[in-house]
Protein backbone atom coordinates (compact mmCIF):
# COMPACT_ATOMS: atom_id res chain seq x y z
CA UNK A 1 0.00 0.00 0.00
CA UNK A 2 1.55 3.14 -0.72
CA UNK A 3 2.12 5.72 1.52
CA UNK A 4 1.52 9.44 2.25
CA UNK A 5 2.66 11.63 -0.41
CA UNK A 6 3.23 15.22 -0.31
CA UNK A 7 4.06 17.88 -3.30
CA UNK A 8 6.03 19.52 -3.67
CA UNK A 9 9.12 18.13 -2.02
CA UNK A 10 11.00 21.65 -1.95
CA UNK A 11 10.02 25.00 -2.61
CA UNK A 12 11.51 28.70 -2.69
CA UNK A 13 9.36 31.59 -2.06
CA UNK A 14 9.75 34.95 -1.47
CA UNK A 15 8.05 36.91 1.66
CA UNK A 16 4.73 38.19 0.76
CA UNK A 17 3.81 35.58 -1.54
CA UNK A 18 1.19 32.66 -0.36
CA UNK A 19 1.83 28.68 -1.05
CA UNK A 20 -0.27 25.81 -1.44
CA UNK A 21 1.14 22.17 -0.29
CA UNK A 22 -0.25 19.00 -0.98
CA UNK A 23 -0.83 15.52 0.81
CA UNK A 24 -2.62 12.28 -0.08
CA UNK A 25 -2.89 10.12 2.46
CA UNK A 26 -2.40 5.97 2.47
CA UNK A 27 -5.87 4.43 0.65
CA UNK A 28 -8.29 4.04 3.28
CA UNK A 29 -7.17 6.94 5.57
CA UNK A 30 -9.73 9.76 6.06
CA UNK A 31 -8.01 11.76 8.37
CA UNK A 32 -5.45 13.98 7.40
CA UNK A 33 -3.46 16.58 9.74
CA UNK A 34 -0.32 18.71 9.50
CA UNK A 35 2.53 19.90 11.24
CA UNK A 36 5.08 22.37 11.29
CA UNK A 37 8.87 21.33 12.14
CA UNK A 38 11.76 24.05 12.82
CA UNK A 39 15.10 23.49 14.61
CA UNK A 40 13.87 25.95 17.24
CA UNK A 41 10.39 24.85 17.85
CA UNK A 42 10.14 21.42 17.04
CA UNK A 43 6.94 20.20 15.82
CA UNK A 44 4.16 21.88 15.95
CA UNK A 45 0.18 20.67 15.59
CA UNK A 46 -1.01 23.31 12.46
CA UNK A 47 -4.72 21.40 11.93
CA UNK A 48 -6.76 18.49 11.38
CA UNK A 49 -9.38 17.44 8.54
CA UNK A 50 -11.79 14.47 7.79
CA UNK A 51 -14.84 14.22 6.42
CA UNK A 52 -13.98 17.72 4.82
CA UNK A 53 -14.00 19.25 7.88
CA UNK A 54 -11.87 20.79 10.63
CA UNK A 55 -11.73 18.99 13.73
CA UNK A 56 -8.73 20.56 15.49
CA UNK A 57 -6.54 23.88 14.98
CA UNK A 58 -3.35 24.46 16.62
CA UNK A 59 -1.96 27.82 17.56
CA UNK A 60 -1.27 29.40 14.53
CA UNK A 61 -1.86 33.14 12.60
CA UNK A 62 -5.05 32.66 10.42
CA UNK A 63 -2.66 33.04 7.17
CA UNK A 64 -1.95 29.32 7.57
CA UNK A 65 -5.65 27.31 6.53
CA UNK A 66 -6.30 24.11 5.08
CA UNK A 67 -8.98 22.36 3.42
CA UNK A 68 -9.88 18.48 2.36
CA UNK A 69 -11.47 17.43 -0.30
CA UNK A 70 -13.90 14.88 -0.99
CA UNK A 71 -11.30 11.90 -1.96
CA UNK A 72 -9.44 12.63 1.79
CA UNK A 73 -6.59 14.45 -0.14
CA UNK A 74 -5.76 17.66 1.92
CA UNK A 75 -4.19 20.66 1.17
CA UNK A 76 -2.80 23.63 3.41
CA UNK A 77 -2.35 27.22 1.99
CA UNK A 78 0.03 29.99 3.39
CA UNK A 79 -0.82 33.15 2.92
CA UNK A 80 1.77 36.06 3.24
CA UNK A 81 5.04 34.46 3.96
CA UNK A 82 7.19 35.58 6.71
CA UNK A 83 10.67 34.48 6.69
CA UNK A 84 9.94 32.47 10.31
CA UNK A 85 7.46 30.16 8.01
CA UNK A 86 10.22 28.57 6.64
CA UNK A 87 9.96 25.03 7.65
CA UNK A 88 9.22 21.31 6.71
CA UNK A 89 5.69 20.94 6.80
CA UNK A 90 4.45 17.35 7.53
CA UNK A 91 1.49 15.97 6.81
CA UNK A 92 0.23 12.51 8.44
CA UNK A 93 -2.76 10.27 7.67
CA UNK A 94 -4.24 7.85 9.64
CA UNK A 95 -7.83 5.98 9.65
CA UNK A 96 -11.15 6.91 11.33
CA UNK A 97 -13.76 4.36 12.86
CA UNK A 98 -17.28 3.77 12.42
CA UNK A 99 -17.93 5.75 15.42
CA UNK A 100 -16.25 8.76 14.34
CA UNK A 101 -13.05 9.13 16.04
CA UNK A 102 -9.70 8.80 14.41
CA UNK A 103 -7.10 6.05 15.33
CA UNK A 104 -4.49 7.35 17.26
CA UNK A 105 -0.98 6.39 15.02
CA UNK A 106 -0.47 8.77 12.43
CA UNK A 107 1.56 8.01 9.40
CA UNK A 108 3.82 10.76 8.05
CA UNK A 109 4.90 11.59 4.67
CA UNK A 110 8.31 12.92 3.46
CA UNK A 111 7.52 16.50 4.18
CA UNK A 112 7.61 19.82 2.45
CA UNK A 113 10.88 21.48 2.83
CA UNK A 114 9.54 25.56 2.48
CA UNK A 115 12.18 28.12 2.51
CA UNK A 116 10.81 31.91 2.26
CA UNK A 117 13.43 34.32 1.34
CA UNK B 1 -1.84 20.69 28.81
CA UNK B 2 0.05 17.27 28.12
CA UNK B 3 3.55 17.68 27.21
CA UNK B 4 6.46 15.03 26.38
CA UNK B 5 10.20 15.92 27.93
CA UNK B 6 12.96 13.57 26.45
CA UNK B 7 16.33 13.55 27.26
CA UNK B 8 18.51 16.44 25.76
CA UNK B 9 20.91 15.24 22.31
CA UNK B 10 22.80 14.62 20.78
CA UNK B 11 23.68 11.10 21.75
CA UNK B 12 27.23 9.19 20.72
CA UNK B 13 27.40 6.08 20.54
CA UNK B 14 29.79 3.27 18.97
CA UNK B 15 28.54 0.52 17.18
CA UNK B 16 27.13 -2.51 19.05
CA UNK B 17 26.69 -0.12 22.10
CA UNK B 18 23.43 0.12 24.11
CA UNK B 19 21.28 2.43 23.46
CA UNK B 20 18.01 3.91 26.22
CA UNK B 21 16.68 7.65 25.34
CA UNK B 22 14.46 8.77 28.23
CA UNK B 23 10.93 10.02 27.68
CA UNK B 24 8.88 11.26 30.48
CA UNK B 25 5.20 12.32 30.05
CA UNK B 26 2.26 14.58 32.09
CA UNK B 27 -1.23 13.69 30.51
CA UNK B 28 -4.72 13.78 31.33
CA UNK B 29 -6.41 10.37 30.91
CA UNK B 30 -4.51 7.58 29.14
CA UNK B 31 -2.33 8.29 26.75
CA UNK B 32 -1.27 6.26 23.74
CA UNK B 33 2.75 6.92 23.69
CA UNK B 34 4.79 6.45 20.19
CA UNK B 35 8.70 6.86 18.82
CA UNK B 36 9.15 8.17 15.92
CA UNK B 37 12.14 8.08 13.93
CA UNK B 38 13.49 10.53 11.40
CA UNK B 39 16.51 10.12 9.17
CA UNK B 40 18.22 12.83 7.38
CA UNK B 41 16.12 14.72 4.94
CA UNK B 42 13.18 12.51 5.42
CA UNK B 43 9.54 12.76 7.21
CA UNK B 44 8.66 10.78 10.49
CA UNK B 45 8.62 7.02 10.55
CA UNK B 46 6.93 5.29 13.36
CA UNK B 47 8.93 3.22 15.39
CA UNK B 48 6.74 1.85 18.04
CA UNK B 49 3.79 2.44 19.96
CA UNK B 50 1.64 1.32 23.18
CA UNK B 51 -1.64 1.95 24.32
CA UNK B 52 -1.87 0.91 28.06
CA UNK B 53 0.00 0.71 30.88
CA UNK B 54 2.60 -2.12 31.24
CA UNK B 55 2.25 -2.95 27.38
CA UNK B 56 5.74 -2.60 25.71
CA UNK B 57 6.37 -1.91 21.92
CA UNK B 58 8.99 -3.55 19.94
CA UNK B 59 10.11 -3.02 16.39
CA UNK B 60 13.15 -3.43 14.65
CA UNK B 61 15.51 -4.54 17.83
CA UNK B 62 14.03 -1.20 19.72
CA UNK B 63 12.08 -1.93 22.63
CA UNK B 64 9.97 0.82 25.04
CA UNK B 65 7.53 -0.32 27.57
CA UNK B 66 4.53 2.28 29.18
CA UNK B 67 4.97 2.90 32.68
CA UNK B 68 2.35 4.20 34.52
CA UNK B 69 3.52 4.98 37.56
CA UNK B 70 6.73 6.65 36.95
CA UNK B 71 5.04 8.54 33.56
CA UNK B 72 7.70 7.07 31.21
CA UNK B 73 8.55 5.56 27.57
CA UNK B 74 12.49 4.86 27.74
CA UNK B 75 13.40 3.24 24.02
CA UNK B 76 16.02 1.15 24.35
CA UNK B 77 18.23 -0.86 21.93
CA UNK B 78 20.49 -3.40 22.58
CA UNK B 79 23.23 -3.15 20.06
CA UNK B 80 23.09 -0.04 17.81
CA UNK B 81 24.37 0.04 14.12
CA UNK B 82 25.45 3.15 12.30
CA UNK B 83 22.15 2.53 9.88
CA UNK B 84 20.45 3.40 13.60
CA UNK B 85 21.52 7.41 13.39
CA UNK B 86 18.79 9.58 13.17
CA UNK B 87 16.59 11.68 15.47
CA UNK B 88 14.13 9.84 17.91
CA UNK B 89 11.18 11.27 18.75
CA UNK B 90 8.67 10.38 21.52
CA UNK B 91 5.04 11.18 21.22
CA UNK B 92 2.20 11.10 22.46
CA UNK B 93 -1.90 11.03 22.17
CA UNK B 94 -4.74 11.42 24.10
CA UNK B 95 -8.21 10.04 22.86
CA UNK B 96 -8.79 11.97 19.53
CA UNK B 97 -5.90 15.12 19.94
CA UNK B 98 -3.02 15.98 17.83
CA UNK B 99 0.08 14.24 18.66
CA UNK B 100 2.08 16.22 21.11
CA UNK B 101 5.95 15.73 20.64
CA UNK B 102 9.18 15.89 22.33
CA UNK B 103 12.16 17.74 21.16
CA UNK B 104 14.07 15.24 19.79
CA UNK B 105 16.99 13.23 20.83
CA UNK B 106 19.29 12.79 17.76
CA UNK B 107 21.77 10.11 17.88
CA UNK B 108 24.73 9.31 15.81
CA UNK B 109 26.74 5.92 15.90
CA UNK B 110 30.49 5.78 14.74
CA UNK B 111 31.73 2.39 13.48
Amino acid sequence: KAGVTQTPRYLIKTRGQQVTLSCSPISGHRSVSWYQQTPGQGLQFLFEYFSETQRNKGNFPGRFSGRQFSNSRSEMNVSTLELGDSALYLCASSLVYASGGAEDTQYFGPGTRLTVL
Amino acid sequence: GDSVTQMEGPVTLSEEAFLTINCTYTATGYPSLFWYVQYPGEGLQLLLKATKADDKGSNKGFEATYRKETTSFHLEKGSVQVSDSAVYFCALSSGNTPLVFGKGTRLSVIA
